[in-house]
């Protein structure tokens, strides 16, 4: 079956732009992560949903990160006034539900800011 | 808090040698352990993980990991590398169901033929 999509794969931008990063987790997951990992960097928890619902924000890395599903399906991490420190690949994942041991990745959203 | 340590940034190994990718772990309560591997211009794919049960796990492509509670590692092994082995590793731990996942910052494995 399909497995989890990100879209773009690669996003170039200009610094004080705002960018939106998609997820689309596989059917029936109604658990959804976010992730971002910075070059030579481990990967830094951003936020989860559980369904619609997004219970802990506090790993999101300032105010200009925002993040929202709906239906159960798509995530959608949007970045404000985009920095250079911005730079990284956003990596979504998903899962049974938050409790399932095993996440599934997507091939990530390389974004640079120029 | 939990946290994991990955205390290589960079591991060489000849093909047909055994190869080790430590890890080593800090939660509160029991540990749930995962490895995952990262192939270049991939997702992260899941390789094995450790709940409760047996401290030898075994998991895909050959690898294992042993959970070793007295020494808090979960240090990733294979008998013998593949050059397609070489890829960035992951340890990642949550200490209850309802927690994320905490990832280590990886390590590079790099097998040689």
């Amino acid at each position: 079956g399909a497995g989890v999509s990100q879209s773009p794969s690669n996003k170039v931008t200009e610094k004080g732009k705002d960018v939106e990063l998609r997820c689309d987790p596989i059917s029936g997951h109604t658990a959804l992560y976010w992730y971002r990992q910075r070059l030579g960097q481990g990967l830094e928890f951003l936020i989860y949903f559980q369904g619609n619902s997004a219970p802990d924000k506090s790993g999101l890395p300032s105010d200009r990160f925002s993040a929202e599903r709906t239906g159960e399906s798509v995530s959608t991490l949007t970045i404000q006034r985009t920095q250079q420190e911005d730079s990284a690949v956003y990596l979504c994942a998903s899962s049974l539900d938050f409790r399932s041991y095993e996440q599934y990745f997507g091939p990530g959203t390389r974004l640079t800011v120029t | 808090a939990q946290s994991v340590a990955q205390p290589e940034d960079q591991v060489n190994v000849a093909e047909g040698n055994p190869l080790t990718v430590k890890c080593t772990y800090s939660v509160s309560g029991n540990p749930y352990l995962f490895w995952y591997v990262q192939y270049p211009n991939r997702g992260l794919q899941f390789l094995l993980k450790y709940i409760t049960g047996d401290n030898l796990v075994k998991g895909s492509y050959g690898f294992e990991a042993e959970f070793n509670k007295s020494q808090t590692s979960f240090h990733l092994k294979k008998p013998s590398a593949l050059v397609s082995d070489s890829a960035l590793y992951f340890c990642a731990v949550r200490d209850r169901e309802n927690t994320p996942l905490v990832f280590g910052k990886g390590t590079r494995l790099s097998v040689i033929a």
